[in-house]
């Protein structure tokens, strides 16, 4: 596609489920991001792809967050027994290679756990 | 680890205005700096990349400069609009992480 494409746009959940956002960055992109954006608080890193590869999930919160991409191109970002505390805007991002380049972000995945 | 600052955190302004948005950080090790623009609801979206090696970069409106010595980028915004309001987010990059300052939020007042 044209752009970074994620789903869902926006998710509510009960605390205590398991959550899946997915990112499909844009075609060629080798490298993929996930920020999230809580209120009140900047845009945090969470990880890192390059390719299929994660060389860092340093800013993952916590096990219960995992990450995945496949074919080197969607990504899956997991949220199991979801908090209140996770409620955020789960960003995207894609780019040629790293930080060298520009970095396209998508719409984001707006979740509130309740 | 990366600290960056942004001032002011709210900026209003009447229409036609230029305006300047400051933004600061702690480690001169850097790669690149990007400047992006926040719409209420929306994602981010690129204006400006400057490399380590770079002074300055200009797209039609926009200027930004980059002081890596001092740890220091300013953008400017020539003849503010009411469609430039938005929250203007500075992000520094280390390689393949970006460290993002807490943003200005610009108003133009028509």
């Amino acid at each position: 596609g044209a752009g970074v494409s994620q789903s869902p746009s926006n998710k509510v959940t009960e605390k205590g489920k398991d959550v899946e956002l997915r990112c499909d960055p844009i075609s060629g992109h080798t490298a993929l991001y996930w920020y999230r954006q809580s209120l009140g608080q900047g845009l945090e890193f969470l990880i890192y792809f390059q390719g299929n590869s994660a060389p860092d999930k340093s800013g993952l919160p916590s096990d219960r967050f995992s990450a995945e991409r496949t074919g080197g191109s969607v990504s899956t970002l997991t949220i199991q027994r979801t908090q209140q505390e996770d409620s955020a805007v789960y960003l995207c991002a894609s780019s040629l290679a790293t930080v060298g380049n520009t970095i396209y972000f998508g719409e984001g995945s707006w979740l509130t756990v309740v | 680890k990366q600290e960056v600052t942004q001032i002011p955190a709210a900026l209003s302004v009447p229409e036609g205005e230029n305006l300047v948005l400051n933004c600061s950080f702690t480690d001169s090790a850097i790669y690149n700096l990007q400047w992006f623009r926040q719409d209420p609801g929306k994602g981010l979206t690129s204006l400006l990349l400057i490399q380590s090696s770079q002074r300055e970069q200009t797209s039609g409106r926009l200027n930004a400069s980059l002081d890596k010595s001092s740890g220091r980028s300013t953008l400017y915004i020539a003849a503010s609009q009411p469609g430039d309001s938005a929250t203007y987010l500075c992000a520094v990059g280390n390689d393949y992480k970006l460290s993002f300052g807490a943003g200005t939020t610009v108003t133009v007042r028509a």
